[in-house]
Protein backbone atom coordinates (compact mmCIF):
# COMPACT_ATOMS: atom_id res chain seq x y z
CA UNK A 1 0.00 0.00 0.00
CA UNK A 2 1.18 3.51 -0.73
CA UNK A 3 1.20 5.89 1.87
CA UNK A 4 1.56 9.84 1.47
CA UNK A 5 2.86 12.09 4.35
CA UNK A 6 3.21 16.09 4.88
CA UNK A 7 4.66 16.77 8.10
CA UNK A 8 3.83 20.49 7.61
CA UNK A 9 0.77 20.87 8.83
CA UNK A 10 0.92 24.10 8.76
CA UNK A 11 3.13 26.87 7.59
CA UNK A 12 3.46 30.84 7.21
CA UNK A 13 4.79 33.12 4.36
CA UNK A 14 4.72 36.68 3.62
CA UNK A 15 3.47 38.31 0.89
CA UNK A 16 5.90 37.76 -2.30
CA UNK A 17 8.54 35.52 -0.48
CA UNK A 18 8.91 32.30 -1.24
CA UNK A 19 7.79 28.69 0.74
CA UNK A 20 8.38 25.04 0.41
CA UNK A 21 6.12 22.67 1.39
CA UNK A 22 7.48 18.94 1.92
CA UNK A 23 5.93 15.70 1.13
CA UNK A 24 7.41 11.95 0.97
CA UNK A 25 5.66 8.97 0.26
CA UNK A 26 6.09 5.11 -0.18
CA UNK A 27 5.99 2.76 -2.74
CA UNK A 28 6.88 -0.14 -4.20
CA UNK A 29 5.59 0.75 -7.27
CA UNK A 30 8.40 2.11 -10.14
CA UNK A 31 5.08 3.61 -12.44
CA UNK A 32 3.26 6.51 -10.56
CA UNK A 33 1.82 10.06 -10.69
CA UNK A 34 2.51 12.94 -7.98
CA UNK A 35 0.22 15.75 -8.00
CA UNK A 36 -0.08 18.87 -5.53
CA UNK A 37 -3.89 20.03 -5.17
CA UNK A 38 -4.89 23.36 -3.89
CA UNK A 39 -7.91 23.66 -1.63
CA UNK A 40 -9.39 27.36 -0.78
CA UNK A 41 -11.52 28.18 1.76
CA UNK A 42 -13.85 28.03 -1.33
CA UNK A 43 -13.73 24.72 -1.08
CA UNK A 44 -13.04 23.25 -4.37
CA UNK A 45 -10.04 20.89 -4.95
CA UNK A 46 -7.94 22.81 -7.55
CA UNK A 47 -4.93 20.88 -9.57
CA UNK A 48 -1.76 22.87 -8.91
CA UNK A 49 1.28 21.11 -10.90
CA UNK A 50 1.79 17.02 -11.58
CA UNK A 51 4.90 15.05 -11.99
CA UNK A 52 5.08 11.56 -13.70
CA UNK A 53 7.68 9.24 -11.91
CA UNK A 54 9.58 8.39 -15.41
CA UNK A 55 10.68 12.12 -15.74
CA UNK A 56 13.50 13.28 -13.84
CA UNK A 57 13.07 16.59 -15.19
CA UNK A 58 11.39 18.73 -12.19
CA UNK A 59 7.38 19.71 -13.42
CA UNK A 60 6.73 23.61 -13.01
CA UNK A 61 3.47 25.96 -13.16
CA UNK A 62 4.36 29.50 -13.41
CA UNK A 63 5.41 30.50 -9.60
CA UNK A 64 5.30 26.56 -8.78
CA UNK A 65 7.27 24.33 -9.39
CA UNK A 66 8.48 20.94 -7.57
CA UNK A 67 11.74 19.31 -6.13
CA UNK A 68 11.32 15.37 -7.29
CA UNK A 69 13.76 13.49 -6.04
CA UNK A 70 12.51 9.80 -6.70
CA UNK A 71 15.28 8.03 -4.75
CA UNK A 72 14.38 9.72 -1.66
CA UNK A 73 10.94 9.63 -2.42
CA UNK A 74 10.45 12.93 -1.86
CA UNK A 75 8.17 15.69 -3.92
CA UNK A 76 7.67 19.23 -2.39
CA UNK A 77 6.33 22.10 -3.72
CA UNK A 78 7.73 25.22 -3.95
CA UNK A 79 5.85 28.49 -4.02
CA UNK A 80 7.28 31.54 -5.53
CA UNK A 81 6.47 35.15 -5.21
CA UNK A 82 3.67 34.10 -2.98
CA UNK A 83 0.09 35.73 -3.02
CA UNK A 84 -2.51 36.71 -1.15
CA UNK A 85 -4.54 34.06 -2.82
CA UNK A 86 -2.14 31.19 -2.17
CA UNK A 87 -4.02 30.96 0.73
CA UNK A 88 -4.80 27.33 1.09
CA UNK A 89 -4.78 23.86 2.51
CA UNK A 90 -2.61 22.23 -0.02
CA UNK A 91 -2.68 18.46 -0.38
CA UNK A 92 0.21 16.09 -1.77
CA UNK A 93 -0.95 13.25 -3.76
CA UNK A 94 -0.36 9.78 -5.19
CA UNK A 95 -1.90 8.09 -8.04
CA UNK A 96 -0.63 4.42 -9.51
CA UNK A 97 0.53 4.02 -12.85
CA UNK A 98 -1.28 0.65 -13.07
CA UNK A 99 -5.16 0.41 -13.83
CA UNK A 100 -6.34 1.65 -10.39
CA UNK A 101 -6.84 5.45 -10.63
CA UNK A 102 -7.11 5.89 -6.72
CA UNK A 103 -5.83 9.10 -5.47
CA UNK A 104 -3.48 8.53 -2.01
CA UNK A 105 -3.87 12.01 -0.48
CA UNK A 106 -1.42 13.01 2.75
CA UNK A 107 -2.82 15.06 5.13
CA UNK A 108 -2.19 18.60 3.65
CA UNK A 109 -0.28 21.68 4.87
CA UNK A 110 -2.56 24.69 5.57
CA UNK A 111 -0.65 27.52 4.22
CA UNK A 112 -1.48 30.86 5.16
CA UNK A 113 0.03 34.14 2.73
CA UNK A 114 0.22 37.29 4.92
CA UNK A 115 0.09 40.69 3.52
CA UNK B 1 -13.92 22.93 -20.54
CA UNK B 2 -12.57 22.13 -17.12
CA UNK B 3 -15.48 21.65 -14.96
CA UNK B 4 -17.09 19.34 -12.75
CA UNK B 5 -20.68 20.59 -11.78
CA UNK B 6 -22.10 19.63 -8.51
CA UNK B 7 -25.30 20.31 -6.98
CA UNK B 8 -26.53 21.35 -4.69
CA UNK B 9 -24.17 23.28 -2.93
CA UNK B 10 -25.49 22.80 0.47
CA UNK B 11 -27.57 19.89 1.47
CA UNK B 12 -29.68 20.08 5.58
CA UNK B 13 -31.86 16.51 5.50
CA UNK B 14 -33.06 14.35 8.71
CA UNK B 15 -32.10 11.46 9.52
CA UNK B 16 -35.12 9.49 7.69
CA UNK B 17 -35.27 11.55 4.82
CA UNK B 18 -33.83 10.38 1.20
CA UNK B 19 -32.02 13.40 -1.23
CA UNK B 20 -29.65 12.63 -3.79
CA UNK B 21 -26.19 14.25 -4.93
CA UNK B 22 -25.69 15.02 -8.89
CA UNK B 23 -22.49 15.32 -10.47
CA UNK B 24 -21.88 16.27 -14.11
CA UNK B 25 -18.69 16.43 -16.45
CA UNK B 26 -18.58 17.17 -20.02
CA UNK B 27 -14.35 16.48 -20.45
CA UNK B 28 -15.34 13.36 -21.69
CA UNK B 29 -13.60 11.51 -18.85
CA UNK B 30 -14.66 7.16 -18.79
CA UNK B 31 -13.73 7.21 -14.80
CA UNK B 32 -16.06 9.11 -11.64
CA UNK B 33 -15.37 9.29 -8.22
CA UNK B 34 -17.24 10.32 -4.95
CA UNK B 35 -15.10 11.50 -2.10
CA UNK B 36 -16.28 12.67 1.20
CA UNK B 37 -14.54 15.21 3.78
CA UNK B 38 -14.44 16.29 7.41
CA UNK B 39 -13.13 19.52 8.22
CA UNK B 40 -9.15 20.49 7.92
CA UNK B 41 -9.22 16.40 6.95
CA UNK B 42 -8.30 14.69 3.01
CA UNK B 43 -10.55 13.42 1.08
CA UNK B 44 -11.50 10.26 1.55
CA UNK B 45 -12.45 7.99 -1.57
CA UNK B 46 -15.81 6.18 -0.89
CA UNK B 47 -16.96 5.03 -5.25
CA UNK B 48 -15.27 4.82 -8.53
CA UNK B 49 -17.00 4.31 -11.35
CA UNK B 50 -15.06 3.21 -14.78
CA UNK B 51 -16.42 2.88 -18.26
CA UNK B 52 -19.90 3.71 -16.12
CA UNK B 53 -19.41 0.49 -14.12
CA UNK B 54 -18.78 0.83 -9.90
CA UNK B 55 -15.19 -0.47 -9.98
CA UNK B 56 -14.01 0.08 -6.73
CA UNK B 57 -16.22 0.59 -3.37
CA UNK B 58 -14.39 1.34 -0.10
CA UNK B 59 -17.13 -0.23 2.17
CA UNK B 60 -19.13 2.26 2.16
CA UNK B 61 -22.13 1.65 4.27
CA UNK B 62 -25.40 0.66 1.62
CA UNK B 63 -27.73 3.90 2.91
CA UNK B 64 -24.91 5.35 0.49
CA UNK B 65 -25.68 4.34 -2.95
CA UNK B 66 -24.00 5.49 -6.17
CA UNK B 67 -25.68 5.62 -9.35
CA UNK B 68 -23.94 6.32 -13.05
CA UNK B 69 -26.86 6.87 -15.70
CA UNK B 70 -24.26 7.79 -18.47
CA UNK B 71 -20.63 8.43 -18.70
CA UNK B 72 -21.38 12.22 -18.08
CA UNK B 73 -23.67 11.65 -14.57
CA UNK B 74 -23.04 10.72 -11.14
CA UNK B 75 -25.46 10.39 -8.43
CA UNK B 76 -25.19 9.70 -4.90
CA UNK B 77 -28.25 8.56 -3.16
CA UNK B 78 -28.83 9.05 0.57
CA UNK B 79 -31.23 7.69 2.67
CA UNK B 80 -31.09 7.25 6.40
CA UNK B 81 -28.14 9.00 7.20
CA UNK B 82 -26.63 9.84 11.16
CA UNK B 83 -25.58 12.94 11.73
CA UNK B 84 -21.66 11.67 11.98
CA UNK B 85 -21.88 11.37 7.74
CA UNK B 86 -22.49 15.35 7.73
CA UNK B 87 -19.60 16.30 5.60
CA UNK B 88 -18.09 17.72 2.20
CA UNK B 89 -18.98 15.44 -0.40
CA UNK B 90 -16.43 16.12 -3.60
CA UNK B 91 -17.20 14.39 -7.13
CA UNK B 92 -14.47 13.97 -9.43
CA UNK B 93 -13.79 12.67 -12.37
CA UNK B 94 -10.53 11.58 -14.86
CA UNK B 95 -9.57 10.56 -17.94
CA UNK B 96 -8.55 6.19 -18.06
CA UNK B 97 -5.46 7.19 -20.26
CA UNK B 98 -2.19 6.34 -19.58
CA UNK B 99 0.01 9.82 -18.49
CA UNK B 100 -3.71 10.95 -18.14
CA UNK B 101 -4.61 10.30 -14.39
CA UNK B 102 -5.06 13.47 -12.87
CA UNK B 103 -8.56 13.96 -11.07
CA UNK B 104 -10.85 17.16 -11.30
CA UNK B 105 -12.58 17.82 -8.45
CA UNK B 106 -16.00 19.80 -8.50
CA UNK B 107 -17.10 22.65 -5.70
CA UNK B 108 -18.63 19.64 -3.51
CA UNK B 109 -21.93 19.49 -1.36
CA UNK B 110 -21.61 20.63 2.00
CA UNK B 111 -24.01 17.82 3.57
CA UNK B 112 -25.56 18.27 7.49
CA UNK B 113 -27.83 15.76 8.85
CA UNK B 114 -29.76 16.87 11.56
Amino acid sequence: AQTVTQSQPEMSVQEAETVTLSCTYDTSESNYYLFWYKQPPSRQMILVIRQEAYKQQNATENRFSVNFQKAAKSFSLKISDSQLGDTAMYFCAFVSGGSNYKLTFGKGTLLTVNP
Amino acid sequence: DTEVTQTPKHLVMGMTNKKSLKCEQHMGHRAMYWYKQKAKKPPELMFVYSYEKLSINESVPSRFSPECPNSSLLNLHLHALQPEDSALYLCASSQLMAGRTEAFFGQGTRLTVV
